[in-house]
């Protein structure tokens, strides 16, 4: 069945360094891929999306391009601020599927 | 305002004491979805339901029934809750299945 797998966290680093969440799928078919972010008490909000191979999803400044060759979805941030700290879930929808990643927490530190 | 609400937003019940936890959507949304949340796994799916009276079944779908009498509800009802049922559920909608979710807050279940 298909399946996200994320690096594992938590991830701790120092405002305006550069961030990369490492997210891989497997997965039949052609499936769209979703970042979403939680922030504290909240439910999951969408942060981007790819629906197809070499499509770039960005948003806020993050960004994830859609690899098919090495079935990967990786998370990048350039800056990253204070105000980013949250759990990050890598997803992929299939027909009747949907496969989150167990979530990267990430802290950023002034 | 388009959004998932959920009720309630906590709650801390026994063995054994039938819940219902309600979920609305106001975006008119055919697909909605149910998960619950556990450290290092992730959300996992229970139900699922793609348009009215139409549901079925996720990974995780024993001691939970959910029900889609009308469009913007869908309850999910645990008749005989357990401890290891105790975790975060969120409910879910989109316009239709394999689109962009909206999350409601979650839900935070403690069975004692």
């Amino acid at each position: 069945g298909n399946s996200v797998t994320q690096m594992e966290g938590p991830v701790t680093l120092s405002e305006e360094a550069f961030l990369t969440i490492n997210c891989t799928y497997t997965a039949t078919g052609y499936p769209s891929l979703f970042w979403y972010v939680q922030y504290p008490g909240e439910g999951l909000q969408l942060l981007l999306k790819a629906t197809k191979a070499d499509d770039k999803g960005s948003n806020k400044g993050f960004e994830a391009t859609y690899r098919k060759e090495t079935t990967s979805f990786h998370l990048e941030k350039g800056s990253v601020q204070v105000s980013d700290s949250a759990v990050y879930f890598c997803a992929l929808t299939g027909t009747n599927d949907m496969r989150f990643g167990a979530g990267t927490r990430l802290t950023v530190k002034p | 305002e388009a959004q998932v609400t959920q009720n309630p937003r906590y709650l801390i019940t026994v063995t054994g004491k039938k819940l219902t936890v309600t979920c609305s959507q106001n975006m008119n949304h055919e697909y909605m979805s149910w998960y619950r949340q556990d450290p290092g796994l992730g959300l996992r799916q229970i139900y699922y339901s793609m348009n009215v009276e139409v549901t079925d079944k996720g990974d995780v779908p024993e001691g939970y029934k959910v029900s889609r009498k009308e469009k913007r509800n869908f309850p999910l009802i645990l008749e005989s809750p357990s401890p290891n049922q105790t975790s975060l559920y969120f409910c879910a909608s989109s316009y239709r299945e394999g689109q962009p979710q909206h999350f409601g807050d979650g839900t935070r279940l403690s069975i004692l």
